[in-house]
């Protein structure tokens, strides 16, 4: 069965600073992973898509990295800014491309002025 | 609004009541799926459509849920007779049936509240 996890649960960090969230997988047959923000009482918006045959995709100030082998996956958020703060969810559509997806428990980000 | 619509976005309810909640795909998608959210966890899949054929139902959906999606378009969740932990957010999402680089959409939630 597979299991997503992400850690830390919550981070805060000054304005400016870069940062990584984690995400882990326990099963590498994975069709992609995608990464999402949500606001407080809000639905989910996409940030990035990777494909399971891919290393990274990249977006403004954001850059996934997917490590397939390890069950692995890194958000890095170059020169974090207030409007950064939100939930970060990963989520990894399983290997039968039924599009359905698995999320992790999600990383609360605050980024202090 | 072209994205992914649901209605209402809040509701509270007594337990015992049926609720339905709505959800608008973007129009070109022939996938769409309903997932609840509990206060601090991420989502968990319900059920999933392609085109108006329910493929997938997870252990979660019990007895008391229901999911239609009638002609492709839109989809309705029901909850009969609620109890308070239904108490959730439960988000839609839909996607293209198109390979590897097809992502999902979700709308803004419904907010179920059961007193």
């Amino acid at each position: 069965k597979q299991e997503v996890t992400q850690i830390p649960a919550a981070l805060s960090v000054p304005e400016g600073e870069n940062l990584v969230l984690n995400c882990s997988f326990t099963d590498s047959a994975i069709y992609n992973l995608q990464w999402f923000r949500q606001d407080p009482g809000k639905g989910l918006t996409s940030l990035l898509l990777i494909q399971s045959s891919q290393r990274e995709q990249t977006s403004g100030r954001l850059n996934a990295s997917l490590d397939k082998s390890s069950g692995r996956s890194t958000l890095y958020i170059a020169a974090s800014q207030p409007g950064d703060s939100a939930t970060y969810l990963c989520a990894v559509e399983t290997s039968s491309n039924t599009g359905k997806l698995i999320f992790g428990q999600g990383t609360t980000l605050q980024v202090k002025p | 609004d072209t994205g992914v619509s649901q209605n209402p976005r809040h509701k509270i309810t007594k337990r015992g009541q049926n609720v339905t909640f709505r959800c608008d795909p973007i129009s070109e998608h022939n996938r769409l799926y309903w997932y609840r959210q509990t206060l601090g966890q991420g989502p968990e899949f319900l059920t999933y459509f392609q085109n108006e054929a329910q493929l997938e139902k997870s252990r979660l959906l019990s007895d008391r849920f229901s999911a239609e999606r009638p002609k492709g378009s839109f989809s309705t969740l029901e909850i009969q007779r609620t109890e308070q932990g239904d108490s959730a957010m439960y988000l839609c999402a839909s996607s293209l049936d198109g390979g590897r680089d097809t992502e999902a959409f979700f709308g803004q939630g419904t907010r179920l509240t059961v007193v």
